[in-house]
């Protein structure tokens, strides 16, 4: 079955503690991103990346880190994560034909404390 | 700059009522327009998309008509059902670009038994 995944889906942390979210998708997508969804704000794109090795910032990068050594992952670093990164976290994942429809992941629910 | 603008809501419906969630763009390019739909404790799943100017994009019961002389892109639906209760999400593509989705910030919808 072609999927995104995340894990974890659902995390609590304290402030400053380092964490990774993993994103992998099985469809061999060159382009892949994530975002965060926040009420009133609707979704905003963190970082994307357009192939292994290939990143660059979105709309909000800033406490976010990526990386892409292999074409199916794509896992977020928060290096020292504050209350505001409080959010559900998307990861998502395109082709880059057509109309690049985007395949999304369920979501990661974090809670800085 | 790009942006998409889609009616606030939460909206609230009967079951068997004709459904519209307006959506407007701003664009300085060529755009692809898509709506998704987030159903409860999901991620985002395409609904339907439009590529070129008159194009209509249609699933599930679901319409929308690419404007470009008014940049907009109305979702419709003639009857609605509990089961479409979900968050909607305008989004576009400009062609050209890297992938990237700009999307509105959802319009919430409840349908009634």
């Amino acid at each position: 079955e072609a999927q995104v995944t995340q894990n974890p889906r659902y995390l609590i942390t304290v402030t400053g503690k380092k964490l990774t979210v993993t994103c992998s998708q099985n469809m061999n997508h060159e382009y892949m991103s994530w975002y965060r969804q926040d009420p009133g704000l609707g979704l905003r794109q963190i970082y994307y990346s357009m192939n292994v090795e290939v990143t660059d910032k979105g709309d909000v990068p800033e406490g976010y880190k990526v990386s892409r050594k292999e074409k199916r992952n794509f896992p977020l670093i928060l290096e020292s994560p504050s209350p505001n990164q409080t959010s559900l976290y998307f990861c998502a994942s395109s082709d880059r034909v057509g109309t690049y429809e985007q395949y999304f992941g369920p979501g990661t629910r974090l809670t800085v404390t | 700059g790009n942006s998409v603008t889609q009616m606030e809501g939460p909206v609230t419906l009967s079951e068997e009522a004709f459904l519209t969630i307006n959506c407007t763009y701003t664009a300085t390019g060529y755009p692809s327009l898509f709506w998704y739909v987030q159903y409860p404790g999901e991620g985002l799943q395409l609904l339907l998309k439009a590529t070129k100017a008159d194009d209509k994009g249609s699933n599930k019961g679901f319409e929308a008509t690419y404007r470009k002389e008014t940049t907009s892109f109305h979702l419709e639906k003639g009857s609605v059902q509990v089961s479409d209760s979900a968050v909607y999400f305008c989004a576009l593509r400009i062609r050209g670009s890297q992938g990237n989705l700009i999307f509105g910030k959802g319009t919430k919808l409840s349908v009634k038994p």
